[in-house]
Protein backbone atom coordinates (compact mmCIF):
# COMPACT_ATOMS: atom_id res chain seq x y z
CA UNK A 1 0.00 0.00 0.00
CA UNK A 2 1.63 3.67 -0.61
CA UNK A 3 2.18 5.64 2.25
CA UNK A 4 1.16 9.32 2.48
CA UNK A 5 2.89 11.54 -0.21
CA UNK A 6 3.51 15.14 -0.35
CA UNK A 7 3.92 17.56 -3.05
CA UNK A 8 6.80 19.94 -3.47
CA UNK A 9 9.09 18.25 -1.09
CA UNK A 10 11.26 21.60 -1.15
CA UNK A 11 10.15 25.31 -1.54
CA UNK A 12 11.43 28.40 -0.92
CA UNK A 13 9.38 31.62 -1.18
CA UNK A 14 9.92 35.50 -0.16
CA UNK A 15 7.64 37.15 2.11
CA UNK A 16 4.55 38.29 1.72
CA UNK A 17 3.80 35.67 -1.19
CA UNK A 18 1.57 32.64 -0.88
CA UNK A 19 2.12 29.14 -1.13
CA UNK A 20 -0.21 25.77 -1.57
CA UNK A 21 0.83 22.29 -0.38
CA UNK A 22 -0.47 19.21 -1.72
CA UNK A 23 -1.22 16.24 0.04
CA UNK A 24 -2.40 12.43 -0.61
CA UNK A 25 -3.39 10.39 1.60
CA UNK A 26 -2.93 6.72 1.68
CA UNK A 27 -5.66 4.81 -0.28
CA UNK A 28 -8.71 4.57 2.05
CA UNK A 29 -8.07 7.11 4.44
CA UNK A 30 -10.63 9.88 4.83
CA UNK A 31 -8.74 12.07 7.39
CA UNK A 32 -6.14 13.87 6.63
CA UNK A 33 -4.33 16.69 8.95
CA UNK A 34 -1.83 19.32 8.96
CA UNK A 35 0.73 19.72 11.12
CA UNK A 36 3.83 22.55 11.61
CA UNK A 37 7.08 21.42 12.72
CA UNK A 38 9.25 23.87 13.86
CA UNK A 39 12.55 23.39 16.49
CA UNK A 40 11.33 25.89 18.95
CA UNK A 41 7.33 24.90 18.85
CA UNK A 42 7.78 21.07 18.12
CA UNK A 43 5.04 19.81 15.83
CA UNK A 44 1.94 22.14 16.21
CA UNK A 45 -1.59 20.71 14.76
CA UNK A 46 -3.00 23.02 12.03
CA UNK A 47 -6.24 21.19 10.99
CA UNK A 48 -7.96 18.22 10.17
CA UNK A 49 -10.25 17.41 7.29
CA UNK A 50 -12.87 14.41 6.67
CA UNK A 51 -14.87 13.76 3.94
CA UNK A 52 -14.06 17.51 3.07
CA UNK A 53 -15.03 19.01 5.79
CA UNK A 54 -13.26 20.88 8.44
CA UNK A 55 -13.38 18.50 11.38
CA UNK A 56 -10.65 20.23 14.05
CA UNK A 57 -8.68 23.41 13.82
CA UNK A 58 -5.76 24.70 15.70
CA UNK A 59 -4.79 28.11 16.96
CA UNK A 60 -3.02 29.61 13.89
CA UNK A 61 -4.15 32.63 12.05
CA UNK A 62 -6.48 32.85 9.26
CA UNK A 63 -3.65 32.90 6.72
CA UNK A 64 -3.67 29.32 7.03
CA UNK A 65 -6.47 27.72 5.22
CA UNK A 66 -6.87 24.09 3.72
CA UNK A 67 -9.69 21.58 1.63
CA UNK A 68 -10.32 18.46 1.13
CA UNK A 69 -11.45 17.38 -2.16
CA UNK A 70 -13.66 14.34 -2.78
CA UNK A 71 -10.81 11.69 -3.50
CA UNK A 72 -9.30 12.99 -0.02
CA UNK A 73 -6.31 14.54 -1.66
CA UNK A 74 -5.69 17.35 0.57
CA UNK A 75 -4.06 21.05 -0.09
CA UNK A 76 -2.89 23.58 2.37
CA UNK A 77 -2.73 26.75 1.31
CA UNK A 78 -0.61 30.11 3.32
CA UNK A 79 -1.26 33.66 2.06
CA UNK A 80 1.09 36.53 3.07
CA UNK A 81 4.36 34.98 3.96
CA UNK A 82 6.22 35.71 6.57
CA UNK A 83 10.03 34.65 7.70
CA UNK A 84 8.15 32.81 11.06
CA UNK A 85 6.58 30.64 8.37
CA UNK A 86 9.37 28.66 7.30
CA UNK A 87 9.24 25.09 8.69
CA UNK A 88 8.52 21.36 8.26
CA UNK A 89 5.07 21.25 6.88
CA UNK A 90 3.64 17.48 7.56
CA UNK A 91 0.81 16.24 6.70
CA UNK A 92 -0.90 12.91 7.86
CA UNK A 93 -3.64 10.61 7.15
CA UNK A 94 -6.13 8.39 9.08
CA UNK A 95 -8.78 5.94 8.84
CA UNK A 96 -12.38 6.44 10.28
CA UNK A 97 -11.98 4.22 13.13
CA UNK A 98 -8.59 5.19 14.34
CA UNK A 99 -8.06 8.54 13.94
CA UNK A 100 -5.40 8.51 16.50
CA UNK A 101 -3.27 6.09 14.70
CA UNK A 102 -1.98 8.50 12.19
CA UNK A 103 0.36 7.94 9.13
CA UNK A 104 2.68 10.88 7.67
CA UNK A 105 4.30 12.11 4.81
CA UNK A 106 7.94 13.08 4.56
CA UNK A 107 6.73 16.73 4.66
CA UNK A 108 7.04 19.79 2.53
CA UNK A 109 10.49 21.69 3.79
CA UNK A 110 9.37 25.78 3.35
CA UNK A 111 11.85 28.51 3.49
CA UNK A 112 10.22 32.19 3.80
CA UNK A 113 13.17 34.57 2.22
CA UNK B 1 2.16 25.03 32.21
CA UNK B 2 2.77 23.31 28.60
CA UNK B 3 0.14 20.48 27.95
CA UNK B 4 2.85 18.02 27.17
CA UNK B 5 6.96 18.71 28.36
CA UNK B 6 9.22 16.32 26.96
CA UNK B 7 12.78 16.58 27.91
CA UNK B 8 14.05 17.33 24.19
CA UNK B 9 17.60 15.74 25.45
CA UNK B 10 19.69 14.69 23.27
CA UNK B 11 20.05 11.73 25.05
CA UNK B 12 22.69 8.98 24.42
CA UNK B 13 23.83 5.97 25.40
CA UNK B 14 25.67 2.53 24.76
CA UNK B 15 24.11 0.28 22.61
CA UNK B 16 22.61 -2.62 24.17
CA UNK B 17 21.53 -0.55 27.39
CA UNK B 18 17.74 0.04 28.10
CA UNK B 19 16.40 3.37 26.91
CA UNK B 20 13.91 5.27 28.69
CA UNK B 21 12.14 8.08 27.35
CA UNK B 22 9.25 10.15 29.37
CA UNK B 23 6.74 12.95 29.04
CA UNK B 24 4.39 14.77 31.90
CA UNK B 25 1.27 16.13 31.14
CA UNK B 26 -1.23 18.27 33.16
CA UNK B 27 -4.78 18.03 30.93
CA UNK B 28 -6.18 15.11 33.05
CA UNK B 29 -8.94 14.37 30.14
CA UNK B 30 -6.35 12.61 27.87
CA UNK B 31 -7.25 9.15 27.41
CA UNK B 32 -5.02 8.46 24.07
CA UNK B 33 -1.32 8.22 24.21
CA UNK B 34 1.20 7.02 21.40
CA UNK B 35 4.90 7.41 20.78
CA UNK B 36 6.14 8.28 17.10
CA UNK B 37 9.82 8.05 16.16
CA UNK B 38 11.28 10.42 13.62
CA UNK B 39 14.64 10.17 11.51
CA UNK B 40 15.65 13.17 10.13
CA UNK B 41 14.37 14.50 6.87
CA UNK B 42 11.32 12.01 7.56
CA UNK B 43 7.80 11.92 8.62
CA UNK B 44 7.27 10.93 12.20
CA UNK B 45 6.37 6.98 12.20
CA UNK B 46 3.78 5.55 14.60
CA UNK B 47 5.72 3.02 17.17
CA UNK B 48 2.95 2.83 20.04
CA UNK B 49 -0.78 3.35 20.10
CA UNK B 50 -2.48 2.99 23.82
CA UNK B 51 -5.68 3.79 25.67
CA UNK B 52 -5.75 4.48 29.13
CA UNK B 53 -3.54 3.41 31.84
CA UNK B 54 -1.29 0.39 32.26
CA UNK B 55 1.60 -0.96 29.65
CA UNK B 56 1.57 -2.25 26.58
CA UNK B 57 4.71 -4.35 24.90
CA UNK B 58 5.96 -4.47 21.41
CA UNK B 59 9.01 -6.58 20.41
CA UNK B 60 11.64 -4.23 22.29
CA UNK B 61 9.27 -1.31 22.97
CA UNK B 62 7.16 -1.04 25.77
CA UNK B 63 4.77 1.97 26.23
CA UNK B 64 3.64 2.45 29.98
CA UNK B 65 0.99 5.09 31.27
CA UNK B 66 0.09 6.04 34.39
CA UNK B 67 -2.71 8.83 34.26
CA UNK B 68 -2.48 9.51 38.32
CA UNK B 69 0.70 10.89 37.64
CA UNK B 70 0.16 12.80 34.58
CA UNK B 71 3.49 10.63 32.93
CA UNK B 72 3.92 8.22 30.10
CA UNK B 73 7.26 6.32 29.22
CA UNK B 74 8.59 4.55 26.16
CA UNK B 75 11.11 1.62 26.92
CA UNK B 76 13.24 0.82 24.49
CA UNK B 77 14.88 -3.02 25.28
CA UNK B 78 18.26 -3.78 23.45
CA UNK B 79 18.96 -0.27 21.95
CA UNK B 80 20.15 -0.50 18.10
CA UNK B 81 22.40 2.11 16.73
CA UNK B 82 19.18 2.17 14.55
CA UNK B 83 16.79 3.26 17.14
CA UNK B 84 18.88 6.92 16.89
CA UNK B 85 16.27 9.49 16.56
CA UNK B 86 13.75 12.06 18.04
CA UNK B 87 11.13 10.07 19.79
CA UNK B 88 7.93 12.60 19.95
CA UNK B 89 4.95 11.79 22.86
CA UNK B 90 1.62 12.54 21.65
CA UNK B 91 -1.95 12.32 23.08
CA UNK B 92 -5.46 12.96 22.93
CA UNK B 93 -8.32 13.25 24.86
CA UNK B 94 -11.63 11.36 22.52
CA UNK B 95 -10.53 9.23 19.21
CA UNK B 96 -11.53 12.27 17.44
CA UNK B 97 -10.17 14.79 19.12
CA UNK B 98 -6.63 17.21 17.75
CA UNK B 99 -3.65 15.47 18.92
CA UNK B 100 -0.66 16.44 21.21
CA UNK B 101 2.99 16.35 20.56
CA UNK B 102 5.79 16.62 22.76
CA UNK B 103 8.92 18.61 21.25
CA UNK B 104 10.89 15.00 20.99
CA UNK B 105 14.16 13.69 22.62
CA UNK B 106 17.08 13.33 20.05
CA UNK B 107 18.20 10.52 21.17
CA UNK B 108 21.70 8.46 20.17
CA UNK B 109 22.63 4.88 20.38
CA UNK B 110 26.43 4.53 20.56
CA UNK B 111 28.22 1.85 18.72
Amino acid sequence: KAGVTQTPRYLIKTRGQQVTLSCSPISGHRSVSWYQQTPGQGLQFLFEYFSETQRNKGNFPGRFSGRQFSNSRSEMNVSTLELGDSALYLCASSSRTSYNEQFFGPGTRLTVL
Amino acid sequence: QKEVEQDPGPLSVPEGAIVSLNCTYSNSAFQYFMWYRQYSRKGPELLMYTYSSGNKEDGRFTAQVDKSSKYISLFIRDSQPSDSATYLCAMSMNRDDKIIFGKGTRLHILP
